[in-house]
């Protein structure tokens, strides 16, 4: 597809559970990033992907999120165990090389609700 | 102190006003700053892009970065209808490819 593709677009899923988000980037983009946007906050940082490996993982919560990227391409985001506090958009972007000198493209989310 | 603080609003003005939308910061070390517009449900696209202090115009959309006062505007002018949605400023620092967003403001265009 022409955009940044996720899936998928909602979960509810029960607390405790485990949780895999997909991220599809643009093709050809070497970066790929996962944020998180909370009920009114803004978008929070997790981790960044360059080629496979991941440089900046700073941003994950805790040791119950994980992710992968394999073949330079598709990403996924895991969460273990999940808490209520977890509900919240995770949202994937890709871009050319990262974003200090390109844009940066995001997809639609994935909307998780933990109940 | 948080690193990038935005005004939540709500915003309502009517059609054809002009908007003001700003973000202040704490970090100096910021030197690329972003806008981006965010229609319900959907993800966050790039509205403006700018490098430094100065001016950037793009159409209806006026961009102004001033590092020396850690602050940035976005100015809509002639607003439509269609420019109802939540707008987010963002920074970065070379160095890192980690963006800083503030909460957004949501505006709406009456009209």
């Amino acid at each position: 597809g022409a955009g940044v593709s996720q899936s998928p677009s909602n979960k509810v899923t029960e607390k405790g559970k485990d949780v895999e988000l997909r991220c599809d980037p643009i093709s050809g983009h070497t970066a790929l990033y996962w944020y998180r946007q909370s009920l009114g906050q803004g978008l929070e940082f997790l981790i960044y992907f360059q080629g496979n490996s991941a440089p900046d993982k700073s941003g994950l919560p805790s040791d119950r999120f994980s992710a992968e990227r394999t073949g330079g391409s598709v990403s996924t985001l895991t969460i273990q165990r999940t808490q209520q506090e977890d509900s919240a958009v995770y949202l994937c972007a890709s871009s050319p090389q990262g974003p200090s000198g390109n844009t940066i493209y995001f997809g639609e989310g994935s909307w998780l609700t933990v109940v | 102190q948080k690193e990038v603080e935005q005004d939540p609003g709500p915003l309502s003005v009517p059609e054809g006003a002009i908007v003001s939308l700003n973000c202040t910061y704490s970090n100096s070390a910021f030197q690329y700053f972003m806008w981006y517009r965010q229609y319900s449900r959907k993800g966050p696209e790039l509205l403006m892009y700018t490098y430094s202090s100065g001016n950037k115009e793009d159409g209806r959309f006026t961009a102004q970065v001033d590092k020396s006062s850690k602050y940035i505007s976005l100015f809509i002018r002639d607003s439509q209808p269609s420019d109802s949605a939540t707008y987010l400023c963002a920074m970065g620092q070379g160095g890192s490819e980690k963006l800083v967003f503030g909460k957004g403001t949501k505006l709406t265009v009456n009209p």
